[in-house]
């Protein structure tokens, strides 16, 4: 059964940094293009960042150059290193495995908080 | 705001027929595949349809995609209380390398 399971929310204030972890089991990250998408509070869903099986990744503009996605074969982990946090990165942060595809999974969602 | 246009509500009652649309450009919905998610309250989106018209299994075949040129629509009959949800499109973009793009979603009430 394919289960991702995020962890590394948190309160943290502006400027600040956070690593997002998400655990995968049930398949192998380093095979699929794994993404993280989030979710501010009572807004829409917005794409983060994708690495692919070959290691490419992509940023949308609102966090390249401040976040960084990767993955830990070893320990079939998905990371987000999230630094220089604004007020609006604010939300709830989603990891997901082939998405948007035909058989797409994502986590249950972690929140992060920028605020002082 | 968005790259896909998506109404942000949508309602209908019991019974009716109700559709979402979602409309883009050449470079997402016009050379790409749309895909639609459902996401209720507190939970993570559910695929409802993928490459534009195909239900994953176990999607009620009251849910239908369709598009045409850079729109695309979410069709969903015999509405249902338990279809009261957050509609969302998707779609990869090519003039973004490599990334996606949602619509900003749809609340749809069930009246």
């Amino acid at each position: 059964e394919v289960q991702l399971v995020e962890s590394g929310g948190g309160l943290v204030q502006p400027g600040g940094s956070l690593r997002l972890s998400c655990a995968a089991s049930g398949f192998t990250v380093s095979s699929n293009y794994m993404s993280w998408v989030r979710q501010a509070p009572g807004k829409g869903l917005e794409w983060v960042s994708v690495i692919y099986s070959g290691g490419s990744t992509y940023y949308a503009d609102s966090v390249k150059g401040r976040f960084t996605i990767s993955r830990d074969n070893s320990k079939n982990t998905l990371y987000l290193q999230m630094n220089s946090l604004r007020a609006e990165d604010t939300a709830v942060y989603y990891c997901a495995r082939d998405v948007p595809g035909p058989e797409d999974y994502w986590g249950q969602g972690t929140l992060v908080t920028v605020s002082s | 705001q968005s790259v896909l246009t998506q109404p942000p509500s949508a309602s209908g009652t019991p019974g009716q027929r109700v559709t979402i649309s979602c409309s883009g450009s050449s470079s997402n919905i016009g050379s790409n595949y749309v895909y639609w998610y459902q996401q209720l309250p507190g939970t993570a989106p559910k695929l409802l349809i993928y490459r534009n018209n195909q239900r994953p299994s176990g999607v009620p075949d009251r849910f239908s995609g369709s598009k045409s040129g850079t729109s695309a629509s979410l069709a969903i009959s015999g509405l249902r209380s338990e279809d009261e949800a957050d509609y969302y499109c998707a779609a990869w973009d090519d003039s973004l390398s490599g990334r996606v793009v949602f619509g900003g979603g749809t609340k749809l009430t069930v009246l």
